[in-house]
């Protein structure tokens, strides 16, 4: 199976700053990405697929990039609403994986 | 709006059998791929089931290959997990997602659009 490794697994950070989460593959999964947020007793949320494409209705606030095994999750301006726990997963295979997760907390 | 909702959880004593349900609206559930995702408790996502749209193909991690078995009732838009056998190790919240399919050179990739808010599984005697 394709390991995925997030990091960090968590982040400190205030409302209005920049963050950035790392997600990479252990080979090669092109932008076969997709980046979801998850909250506690929530349904998990897709924010972005095929490495950097936004889902519909996901604020413009959060972007994707990366190709090959190395990939980001930024969100350029952290609301309140974004605290949370985000994994990214790759879907190059018939084998799913997911990375550990990276929780986002108030700093 | 697309909606899921997982029923069927559980308590349930070690080799016993559970089958987990998810009614889906909102969308063409008859052709659309779907998957079972589970978190263990203070852990992270894994997959664990895929069944794909119109033909019907599963797939499965190898945790459950063989214990586990999904499949859907198209006339009632609801999906399935049967899981047998169950063990400690499957104790876990357990979504169901829909699933978009993108083709290139007639190899699908699937990943989760949509999900439900999970319904809890617990094995333990």
């Amino acid at each position: 199976d394709i390991q995925m490794t997030q990091s960090p697994s968590t982040l400190s950070a205030s409302v209005g700053d920049r963050v950035t989460i790392t997600c990479r593959a252990s080979q090669s999964i092109s932008y076969w990405l997709a980046w979801y947020q998850h909250k506690p007793g929530k349904a998990p949320k897709c924010l972005i697929y095929k490495a950097s494409s936004l889902e519909s209705g996901v604020p413009s606030r959060f972007s994707g990039s990366g190709s090959g095994t190395e990939f980001t999750l930024t969100i350029s301006s952290l609301q309140p609403d974004d605290f949370a726990t985000y994994y990214c997963q790759q879907y190059n295979t018939y084998s799913w994986t997911f990375g550990q997760g990276t929780k986002v907390e108030i700093k | 709006e697309v909606q899921l909702v997982e029923s069927g959880g559980g308590l349930v004593q070690p080799g016993g059998s559970l089958r987990l349900a998810c009614a889906a609206s909102g969308f063409t559930f008859s052709s659309s791929p779907m998957s079972w995702v589970r978190q263990v408790p203070t852990k992270g996502l894994e997959w664990v089931s895929l069944i794909s749209g119109r033909i019907g193909s599963t797939y499965y991690a190898d945790s459950v290959k063989g214990r586990f078995t999904i499949s859907r009732d198209k006339p009632k838009n609801t999906l399935y997990l049967q899981m047998d056998s169950l063990r400690a190790e499957d104790t876990a919240v357990y979504y169901c997602a829909k699933a978009v399919a993108v083709m290139v050179n007639f190899y699908n990739y699937y990943y989760m659009d949509v999900w439900g808010k999970g319904t809890t599984v617990t094995v333990s005697s």
